[in-house]
């Protein structure tokens, strides 16, 4: 069974640089794209972009000059940096298993918050 | 806005039947996926693959596609189904993933 789990600092202060990692347990890391998706409060399901196992990246547009997605086969982790945050990045992030374009494991996600 | 449009609330009679749609141009080529989330809880994967329901997902749900429209369908709403219900397809640049607003759906 494929288990995600996030972790990473609660709190960012604006301007600074939101960093999460994902620990992936169960399962194989190839043939697969992971991936980071958030969800500020009360809004909907963003996609904020995704790493295959050979570290090939894809990333929103929207967010593309700000993110990186990296890639530790080793550790079976694959972290988020997020940079020069702002308020409009406190949302719960969440990372997940890609296979094709079907989100088929997550994480139990975090809360972000970006505040002074 | 979303590249894939969702209606933002529907509601359902108990054991009646609710179809959730999701309307995108990049849905002539590409199918949607269909993730069920409840309050406090990570999304779950009901629909993949056109029409493919996971391990564990009870039979009433249901996936179809049509033109640039993809459907969830609910035969016999459950109490359990309130929640929020989210597509996912592909966008219109075909290498980046995208989801719908999101559809909360509340069994009467």
């Amino acid at each position: 069974q494929v288990q995600l789990q996030e972790s990473g600092p609660g709190l960012v202060k604006p301007s600074e640089t939101l960093s999460l990692t994902c620990s992936v347990s169960g399962g194989s890391i190839n043939n697969y794209y992971w991936s980071w998706i958030r969800q500020p409060p009360g809004k909907g399901l963003e996609w904020i972009g995704y790493i295959f196992y050979n570290g090939s990246t894809k990333y929103n547009p929207s967010l593309k000059s700000r993110v990186t997605i990296s890639l530790d086969t080793s550790k079976r982790q694959f972290s988020l940096k997020l940079n020069s945050a702002t308020a409009a990045d406190t949302a719960v992030y969440y990372c997940a298993r890609v296979d094709g374009v079907d989100f088929d494991y997550w994480g139990q996600g975090t809360l972000v918050i970006v505040s002074s | 806005s979303s590249e894939l449009t969702q209606d933002p609330a529907v509601s359902v009679a108990l054991g009646q039947t609710v179809r959730i749609t999701c309307q995108g141009d990049s849905l002539r080529s590409y199918y949607a996926s269909w993730y069920q989330q409840k309050p406090g809880q990570a999304p779950v994967l009901v629909i993949f693959g056109y029409n493919n329901r996971p391990s564990g997902i009870p039979p009433r749900f249901s996936g179809s596609n049509s033109g640039n429209t993809a459907s969830l369908t609910i035969t016999g709403a459950q109490a359990e189904d309130e929640a929020d219900y989210y597509c996912n397809s592909r966008g219109s640049r075909g290498s980046h993933l995208v989801f719908g607003g999101g559809t909360k759906l509340t069994v009467l």
